[in-house]
């Protein structure tokens, strides 16, 4: 079975844009998972999707969303970008087992 | 709410020796516990889970973990270091009274495995 997949890999913005994200996860696996790590706070959660709805959300301000499609793919959107939001994002898809499985990340420079 | 804590930032051991990278736990339920390897500009890499049942878990490339319930530890061991070993390791807890797989991560180890 083909892994996670992230697009794109790396991405530069500059304050103030938005960004998207997107996802594919392993096939036949439901959920996918959102996470930012940065060096300062680590790993942390943003969301959760399982079939098309959002099932947990952390604790990140409202300029973080995300979707998820019928086939499982999922988007996560960041708007009006601040510097802080430089990290590696990545997407994690679970299947029934509980373990999940990571994408490569992408990697977002805002300057 | 439910957290881990990795109480070593840097770990190093010589190859052949064994090795501990330790994870305390808390969570409100009972605990799923997972460990994950970071190489380099890389994405997570799954090493083992602990659900329920034997308290020793075995996984990937010879590493193995202990759950200890009364200590709320889970701490990652293997009986003998490669060079190829060293990277920077993550603990994670679910609470399986919640629904979904959101995870709670420790802030990470870096082992050091040096000739």
């Amino acid at each position: 079975k083909a892994g996670v997949t992230q697009t794109p890999r790396y991405l530069i913005k500059t304050r103030g844009q938005q960004v998207t994200l997107s996802c594919s996860p392993i096939s036949g696996h439901r959920s996918v998972s959102w996470y930012q790590q940065t060096p300062g706070q680590g790993l942390q959660f943003l969301f959760e999707y399982f079939s098309e709805t959002q099932r947990n959300k952390g604790n990140f301000p409202g300029r973080f969303s995300g979707r998820q499609f019928s086939n499982s793919r999922s988007e996560m959107n960041v708007s009006t970008l601040e510097l802080g939001d430089s990290a590696l994002y990545l997407c994690a898809s679970s299947g029934s087992h509980n373990e999940q499985f990571f994408g490569p990340g992408t990697r977002l420079t805002v300057l | 709410a439910q957290s881990v804590a990795q109480p070593e930032d840097q770990v190093n051991v010589a190859e052949g020796n064994p090795l501990t990278v330790k994870c305390t736990y808390s969570v409100s339920g009972n605990p799923y516990l997972f460990w994950y390897v970071q190489y380099p500009n890389r994405g997570l890499q799954f090493l083992l889970k602990y659900i329920t049942g034997d308290n020793l878990v075995k996984g990937s490339y010879g590493f193995e973990a202990e759950f200890n319930k009364s200590q709320t530890s889970f701490h990652l061991k293997k009986p003998s270091a490669l060079v190829s070993d060293s990277a920077l390791y993550f603990c994670a807890v679910r609470d399986n009274n919640n629904a979904g797989n959101m995870l709670t991560f420790g802030g990470g180890t870096r082992l050091m495995v040096k000739p």
